[in-house]
């Protein structure tokens, strides 16, 4: 199974601020990455696929990046709806995996 | 509007079974790939089994594998994931999400439903 692993585990940030959320696959996984915010007692919700692509309607203050084994998450000016956890998800093969997710909370 | 509605979580003693099911609506439910996912109590996400628009192609993570059966009703535009064997790591919201495409992520979810496993 190919882990993933985000880091930091927590990040506490000020809106304003750039963030920016690392993944890592143990083996490649292409750029076959998505990434997801989740909210305390909601759902996921799509942010980006096939590492660096917008999901329709997600704000374009958030954008991906990187290929292989390393990709990164990054919000360019942090919004207040945007404290949330955040997880990537690897599908280039299965079982496909999720990162163990990566907090974001005010500072 | 595009939505998943989950149902079928409840508390059930170890070894026991329950049956979830999904509604899609607010698109073309028979030409979409559906999961499973689920998540513990303060934990992360766990991808727990897949089926293919046709029903042709299912997976499932390892540790449900001879326990756990997806299957869907396209004429009904439903998912069900039928739980067999059911122990105390099974506890978790069990969400349904829809696969974007020919790929394995996913861009429509259910808001869960939640089954414990507990004596």
């Amino acid at each position: 199974d190919i882990q993933m692993t985000q880091s930091p585990s927590t990040l506490s940030a000020s809106v304003g601020d750039r963030v920016t959320i690392t993944c890592r696959a143990s083996q490649s996984v292409s750029s076959w990455l998505a990434w997801y915010q989740q909210k305390p007692g909601k759902a996921p919700k799509l942010l980006i696929y096939k590492a660096s692509s917008l999901e329709s309607g997600v704000p374009s203050r958030f954008s991906g990046s990187g290929s292989g084994t390393e990709f990164t998450l990054t919000i360019s000016s942090l919004q207040p709806d945007d404290f949330a956890t955040y997880y990537c998800q690897q599908y280039n093969s299965s079982p496909w995996t999720f990162g163990q997710g990566t907090k974001v909370d005010i500072k | 509007e595009v939505q998943l509605v989950e149902s079928g979580g409840d508390l059930v003693q170890p070894g026991g079974s329950l049956r979830l099911s999904c509604v899609g609506s607010g698109f073309t439910f028979s030409t979409y790939s559906m999961t499973w996912v689920r998540q513990a109590p303060e934990r992360g996400l766990e991808w727990v089994s897949y089926i293919s628009s046709g029903s042709n192609t299912l997976y499932y993570t390892d540790s449900v594998k001879g326990r756990f059966t997806i299957s869907r009703d396209n004429a009904k535009n439903s998912l069900d994931l039928q739980m067999n064997s059911l122990r105390a790591e099974d506890t978790a919201v069990y969400y349904c999400a829809r696969v974007k495409g020919s790929y394995a992520f996913m861009d429509v979810w259910g808001k869960g439903t939640t089954v414990t496993v507990s004596s």
